[in-house]
């Protein structure tokens, strides 16, 4: 069964502070990994989608990065208002989500 | 740009009781999803729905879970007789078919409160 791990579960970070979360999942047969980020009350929005070990995607101060058995989404200089939780996810039609990542930044 | 839109934003009823999740998705997408997020939990998936018929469901998604298409943009979730357990945010997503349409997009969710 398709598993997803993510840490760390809470990061805070000074605004302009540069980091990296990760996802690390186990598959029988990596059919996509999304990530998504998820406002407090709110639906998963969709950031990325990742098909195979090597493949980067960016957007903004988001640049997701795919190997074998992990992804990372590094936030460079972030703002307050990136401040949400990150959830990675793996599947094809039925998604399994990682715990998520809490991200605070702090002006 | 096309979104998910789902109604009620927020839904309380009494244990016992019916309820119907109603979820419009994204026109010209063919597959459709229900997730559920307990407070504080992971979001996990229940069901998905493709060519008017269930092709996945999880453990959860019992009998006492049903979905329908019922028109051409609607699809709803019923729960036939709500538990405490049931409360949590449900999410509806959809998902276009063809290459490169693997992304699901996901609704604002309902908060259901079972009391």
């Amino acid at each position: 069964e398709d598993q997803v791990t993510q840490s760390p579960e809470a990061l805070r970070l000074q605004e302009g502070e540069s980091s990296s979360l990760n996802c690390s999942y186990t598959v029988s047969g990596l059919r996509g990994l999304f990530w998504y980020r998820q406002d407090p009350g709110k639906g998963p929005e969709f950031l990325f989608t990742l098909y195979s070990a090597g493949e980067e995607k960016e957007k903004e101060r988001l640049k997701a990065t795919l190997t074998k058995k992990e992804s990372f989404l590094h936030i460079t200089a972030p703002k307050p208002e990136d401040s949400a939780t990150y959830l990675c996810a793996v599947g094809a039609q039925k998604l399994v989500f990682g715990q998520g990542t809490r991200l605070t930044i702090n002006p | 740009e096309p979104e998910v839109t789902q109604t009620p934003s927020h839904q309380v009823t009494q244990m016992g009781q019916e309820v119907i999740l109603r979820c419009v998705p994204i026109s010209n997408h063919l597959y459709f999803y229900w997730y559920r997020q307990i407070l504080g939990q992971k979001v996990e998936f229940l069901v998905s729905f493709y060519n008017n018929e269930i092709s996945e469901k999880s453990e959860i998604f019992d009998d006492q879970f049903s979905v329908e298409r019922p028109d051409g943009s609607n699809f709803t979730l019923k729960i036939r007789s709500t538990k405490l357990e049931d409360s949590a945010m449900y999410f509806c997503a959809s998902q276009g078919s063809g290459r490169g349409t693997d992304t699901q997009y996901f609704g604002p969710g309902t908060r259901l409160t079972v009391l």
